[in-house]
Parts: structure tokens; C-alpha cells; sequence
């Protein structure tokens, strides 16, 4: 399987900071890999997908970029309602793996 | 708009049954592949399993916690999606969505979630 590892883990930022989280895939996946958003108690949004395609409806402050085994999140400048968790994941190959999750606090 | 509604969830005791259901509309349900993912409390997701569409093939596929245990299928005349579980361990309490996939220039994604539905496993 393919394991996918995040970090930081949990982030504390300010509104209006630039924010970047870092996704690593144990073997090469090329672009294979997408990004979620999770608020609590809420299911997961699509984000990013192939590692840097803008989900349609998404603001354009958040980018994906990356390929092989290393990917980054960004989001240009935070806004309250981005304060969740993040998960990467891959569809390279099944099991489809993700990422065990950047937990992004206000500071 | 696209809808997923998940019901079934609750209360079993470590090795009883449960089937989950996930009624889909909004889209042409019969050519989509679907998943189910979950989620135990106060961690990650994990990707349960999936089915493709009848047309290309309507085959299974899960991961190995749960293969053998779990068997996905669906109704495409009721545009229904279906987990069944048996021999349900502690392990296997989680919030259990369904999504559907897409297929994107490189691989496929999770674009439509519902809500989810909570199986808790308990004595």
C-alpha cells in the first residue's frame, strides 16, 4: 500500500497568512493526488484534484503543486472559514490512501 | 444538484450485521463508480471500498481491513448504494460515507460526499 504522510500535523496561523502543508507518498505517484477539506462534524470537500486542478467553486487562493512523491497546499491568505483539517490523498493505486490529516488553528 | 444520503448507521454488538445504504440523485447514478470512506471518531479517513458501474463491469474492490467482511453492491433501478457488514468489530465504528468518483487527467477523485451515517460497536 501506499503510505501518505503529512506535516505539519497541526498549524496555528493568522488571517491573512500564507499557509503551506506538505503531502509525501511512500513511491512516486506523477500527479495522482488531491486534496480535502474537512470541517467538524461536516463531510470532506474536494479541494484540489492531479495535484494542482482547482475544484470548480474553490478560491483561487488555494494551489496545489507537486508531483512524484512530494506535493504542497497552499493557501495564499487565510481567511476565517479556512480554519479545518486538510488530507491528501492518493489514486495512484487502490487501497486509495490519505494522508493522516493538517489540522490548521487560528492563532 | 448532486445528492448522497446515507442511512442504516447505529448500535451493534462486536460481530453482528448492519447494511448501509446511500441514495444518489442528481446525476445518472448507473454510470458512476462509488465509494464508501469512513471515518472512526477523532481520526482520519479511510477509503472502505468501491464499485464500478455496471457497464464497466460493476466490479468490487476493498481494503483489507475489511475484505471478506464488507460487501459492496448497488441497485441502479432505485439509484441506490449499498455496505454491508458482517462480523462487525469495535475497530469498525466509524462515521461511513458514501462519495462519488471522477475520473480527472490522472486518477480519480472524491467530488460528491453525503452527510455520512455513525455505526457505533459496542457490547
Amino acid at each position: 500500500d501506499i503510505q501518505m504522510t503529512q506535516s505539519p500535523s497541526s498549524l496555528s496561523a493568522s488571517v491573512g497568512d500564507r499557509v503551506t502543508i506538505t503531502c509525501r507518498a511512500s513511491q512516486s505517484i506523477s500527479s495522482y493526488l488531491n486534496w480535502y477539506q474537512q470541517k467538524p462534524g461536516k463531510a470532506p470537500k474536494l479541494l484540489i484534484y492531479a495535484a494542482s486542478r482547482l475544484q470548480s467553486g474553490v478560491p483561487s487562493r488555494f494551489s496545489g503543486s507537486g508531483s512524484g512523491t512530494d506535493f504542497t497546499l497552499t493557501i495564499s491568505s487565510l481567511q476565517p472559514e479556512n480554519f479545518a483539517t486538510y488530507y491528501c490523498q492518493q489514486s495512484y493505486s487502490t487501497p486509495y490512501t490519505f494522508g493522516q490529516g493538517t489540522k490548521l488553528e487560528i492563532k | 444538484e448532486v445528492q448522497l444520503v446515507e442511512s442504516g448507521g447505529g448500535l451493534v454488538k462486536p460481530g453482528g450485521s448492519l447494511r448501509l445504504s446511500c441514495a444518489a440523485s442528481g446525476f445518472t447514478f448507473s454510470n458512476a463508480w462509488m465509494s464508501w470512506v469512513r471515518q472512526a471518531p477523532g481520526k482520519g479517513l479511510e477509503w472502505v471500498g468501491r464499485i464500478k458501474s455496471k457497464i464497466d463491469g460493476g466490479t468490487t474492490d476493498y481494503a483489507a481491513p475489511v475484505k471478506g467482511r464488507f460487501t459492496i453492491s448497488r441497485d441502479d433501478s432505485k439509484n441506490t448504494l449499498y455496505l454491508q457488514m458482517n462480523s462487525l468489530k469495535n475497530e469498525d465504528a466509524a462515521v461511513y460515507y458514501c462519495t462519488t468518483m471522477t475520473f480527472g487527467p490522472t486518477g480519480i477523485y472524491f467530488d460528491y460526499w453525503g452527510q455520512g451515517t455513525l455505526v457505533t460497536v459496542s457490547s
